[in-house]
């Protein structure tokens, strides 16, 4: 079956650095998002990657390891506002997006 | 202002009746999909449709029906809810063109069956 696992919740500091980890088993690879979702609203975009490397954008950054099935987001200078659920979802062979549960970033002055 | 907008926001209904959760879009994305996202679960999808006049069946299609007559309008409807669909139901849609496929979410719309 297909599976995407990522921690369930996080805690981390202000001003910090956290890095938030996703691993996946797909039916083939088009690519990995990462999705922000505050309490009680819509997830919205954060970043994709489809190859290997890391992609930069501002305090975000976001890893992908094709071969080992693995991809990261990296957080810098924290803010309160960080404080949301982060999905990791990856897009099969047949271009269907498959998500994991979120992990819950919690950020503590 | 351009997006997703999804209605109703929230709703209790009792089990046995009908429920349509509405869903409108006005980028002229082709591709819509309505998830619902239970707490510890992903988000799973329920139908999708490509583009106007075809739909699809997703992960969780039991006991859901969905229309797409147009472009803009992607309506879900419950034909009889049941308390397992307790859940809350975001409709979404990606364009053509964008490599990425990036989804675009509406707000939501919280069910609760009882």
């Amino acid at each position: 079956g297909q599976n995407i696992d990522q921690p369930t919740e996080m805690t981390a500091t202000e001003g910090a650095i956290v890095q938030i980890n996703c691993t996946y088993q797909t039916s083939g690879f088009n690519g990995l998002f990462w999705y922000q979702q505050h309490a009680g609203e819509a997830p919205t975009f954060l970043s994709y990657n489809v190859l290997d490397g890391l992609e930069e954008k501002g305090r975000f950054s976001s890893f992908l390891s094709r071969s080992k099935g693995y991809s990261y987001l990296l957080l810098k200078e924290l803010q309160m506002k960080d404080s949301a659920s982060y999905l990791c979802a990856v897009k099969d062979s047949n271009y269907q997006l498959i998500w994991g549960a979120g992990t819950k970033l919690i950020i503590k002055p | 202002i351009a997006g997703i907008t999804q209605a109703p926001t929230s709703q209790i209904l009792a089990a046995g009746r009908r429920m349509t959760l509405r869903c409108t879009q006005d980028m002229r994305h082709n591709a819509m999909y309505w998830y619902r996202q239970d707490l510890g679960l992903g988000l799973r999808l329920i139908h999708y449709s490509n583009t106007a006049g075809t739909t699809g069946k997703g992960e969780v299609p039991d006991g859901y029906s969905v229309s797409r007559a147009n472009t803009d309008d992607f309506p879900l409807t419950l034909a009889s809810a049941v308390p397992s669909q307790t859940s809350v139901y975001f409709c979404a849609s990606s364009g053509q063109g964008d490599n990425t496929g990036e989804l675009f979410f509406g707000e939501g719309s919280r069910l609760t069956v009882l």
